[in-house]
C-alpha cells in the first residue's frame, strides 16, 4: 500500500523558517515526482512545489518562489519542503502527493499524505 | 497562468439524485483535468483523471467527461457517502491550478 507521511509542521514567527518532511512507502520512490499543495484554513487548494524523480528539475507557484524550495532524498524515500521567509499568508495545511502520469504527459496527484498544519503567527 | 472556474460553488441534493459539477479552463488544456473528493478533515482523494479515466477503486457512478476547456463530473445517483467538496485541477502546465471547489451537501 502506497503511504505518505507529512511532518514538521507547527508554530512559527512570521519570517521564520521550516522544514517539512514526506517519508513515502509503498512504491519506487525514486521513479515518480512528488509534489506539495497547500489548503489554508476554509479555503480551496493551492499548488506549492513539484520536483522530479531524480531531483533534476523542480518547479514553484510565484507565492513562494525565492522563499520554499523543494527537494528529495531517494535513498531515504523522503521529500522536503523549506520553508524561509515565513509569512501569515502561508498558514496551511501541508500536502505532499506522488504524481502520477500517462504517456501523453497527462498527470494526477494520488496518493495524499495526511497533511501537517503550519501556523505562522506571532 | 490558466484559471480554473467550477460551477455551482455549492449545490444541495438528496440521495439518488443525479449531479453534475462543471469546470471551465481559462484556456485549452486538451484532457489535461483531474478531479478529486475531499471531506472534513480528510485529504483529498483522486477520483477521474485525463478528464474521463476512472481511478481505481472509485465506484462507477462516478464519470467525468469533456475536452478543451470545458469538463463535467457527474454522479449518476448520490449516495450518503458522496456529499463532500469536490476539486477540478488542470495538469497541463504549471502552475497545476485547482478550482475553487463544489460543496454538495445533503438537501
Amino acid at each position: 500500500e502506497v503511504q505518505l507521511l507529512e511532518s514538521g509542521g507547527g508554530l512559527v514567527q512570521p519570517g521564520g523558517s521550516l522544514r517539512l518532511s514526506c517519508a513515502a512507502s509503498g512504491f519506487t520512490f525514486s521513479n515518480y515526482a512528488l509534489t506539495w499543495v497547500r489548503q489554508a484554513p476554509v479555503k480551496g487548494l493551492e499548488w506549492v512545489s513539484a520536483i522530479r524523480n531524480s531531483g533534476s528539475s523542480t518547479y514553484y507557484a510565484d507565492s513562494v518562489k525565492g522563499r520554499f524550495t523543494i527537494s528529495r532524498d531517494n535513498s531515504k524515500n523522503t521529500l522536503y519542503l523549506q520553508m524561509n521567509s515565513l509569512r501569515a499568508e502561508d498558514t496551511a495545511v501541508y500536502y505532499c502527493a506522488k504524481v502520477s502520469g500517462d504517456r501523453r504527459g497527462v498527470s494526477w496527484f494520488d496518493p495524499w499524505g495526511q497533511g501537517t498544519l503550519v501556523i505562522v503567527s506571532s | 497562468d490558466i484559471q480554473m472556474t467550477q460551477s455551482p460553488s455549492s449545490l444541495s441534493a438528496s440521495v439518488g439524485d443525479r449531479v453534475t459539477i462543471t469546470c471551465r479552463a481559462s484556456q485549452s488544456i486538451s484532457n489535461f483535468l483531474n478531479w478529486y473528493q475531499q471531506k472534513p478533515g480528510k485529504a483529498p482523494k483522486l477520483l477521474i483523471y485525463a478528464a474521463s479515466s476512472l481511478q481505481s477503486g472509485v465506484p462507477s457512478r462516478f464519470s467525468g467527461s469533456g475536452s478543451e476547456t470545458d469538463f463535467t463530473l457527474t454522479i449518476s445517483s448520490l449516495q450518503p457517502e458522496d456529499f463532500a467538496t469536490y476539486f477540478c485541477q488542470q495538469s497541463y502546465s504549471a502552475p497545476y491550478t485547482f478550482g475553487q471547489g463544489t460543496k454538495l451537501e445533503i438537501k
